[in-house]
């Protein structure tokens, strides 16, 4: 079993709507959670960093995560074209980052 | 914003021979990380760093890998004797105080063996 999954995409969405990107992991012992924002030849940019289960609010961008069923969303609000991007959910176990294969989304103008 | 900066941004070298990836962490920050991304594959961890020593490496981090802190400010990986399938997209990372605080990326360097 993969430690984190993602749906690979591609998500295609108008601009304006609302986009829910998801992951699961394997893993009951996984604290920290990220989601990170990848543009074509670059580095992941941290978007989201989150403790244990809830929500995490920042801009138009919430992140919540549910520990009971080993579940991690972002929710992107008012999605922009800007946005189109690749977004790589993450948990930390010791000093490595675990990532899920990442979502390729776009918004279309 | 403090920004991670890695140099070369791209690459290419010879089968067989040996590289040097560089990376100048965020100033302040002590933990020092390098990721690979295979072409159309996930991120993958392959060394941690932390006070001049490996904190924790990846079964890819064979003996051909290898990292040095040779200053206060850079940070590099080596690969000895590459191979086709080193080509990749190398990230180096840095967090501020402890491994669970956030890593922060810089934007790569592309590696193309030949």
């Amino acid at each position: 079993q993969k430690e984190v999954e993602q749906d690979p995409g591609p998500l295609s969405v108008p601009e304006g709507a609302i986009v829910s990107l998801n992951c699961t992991y394997s893993n009951s012992a996984f604290q920290y959670f990220m989601w990170y924002r990848q543009y074509s030849r670059k580095g992941p940019e941290l978007l989201m960093y989150t403790y244990s289960s809830g929500n995490k609010e920042d801009g138009r961008f919430t992140a919540q995560v549910d520990k009971s069923s080993k579940y991690i969303s972002l929710f992107i609000r008012d999605s922009q074209p800007s946005d189109s991007a690749t977004y790589l959910c993450a948990t930390s176990s010791a000093s490595k980052i675990i990532f899920g294969s990442g979502t390729r989304l776009s918004i279309r103008p | 914003e403090p920004e991670v900066t890695q140099t070369p941004s791209h690459q290419v070298t010879q089968m067989g021979q040996e590289v040097i990836l560089r990376c100048v962490p965020i100033s302040n920050h002590l933990y020092f990380y390098w990721y690979r991304q295979i072409l159309g594959q996930k991120v993958e961890f392959l060394v941690s760093f932390y006070n001049n020593e490996i904190s924790e490496k990846s079964e890819i981090f064979d003996d051909q890998f290898s990292v040095e802190r040779p200053d206060g400010s850079n940070f590099t990986l080596k690969i000895r004797s590459t191979k086709l399938e080193d080509s990749a997209m190398y990230f180096c990372a840095s967090s501020e105080r402890t491994p669970n605080q956030p890593q922060h990326f810089g934007d790569g360097t592309r590696l193309s063996i030949l």
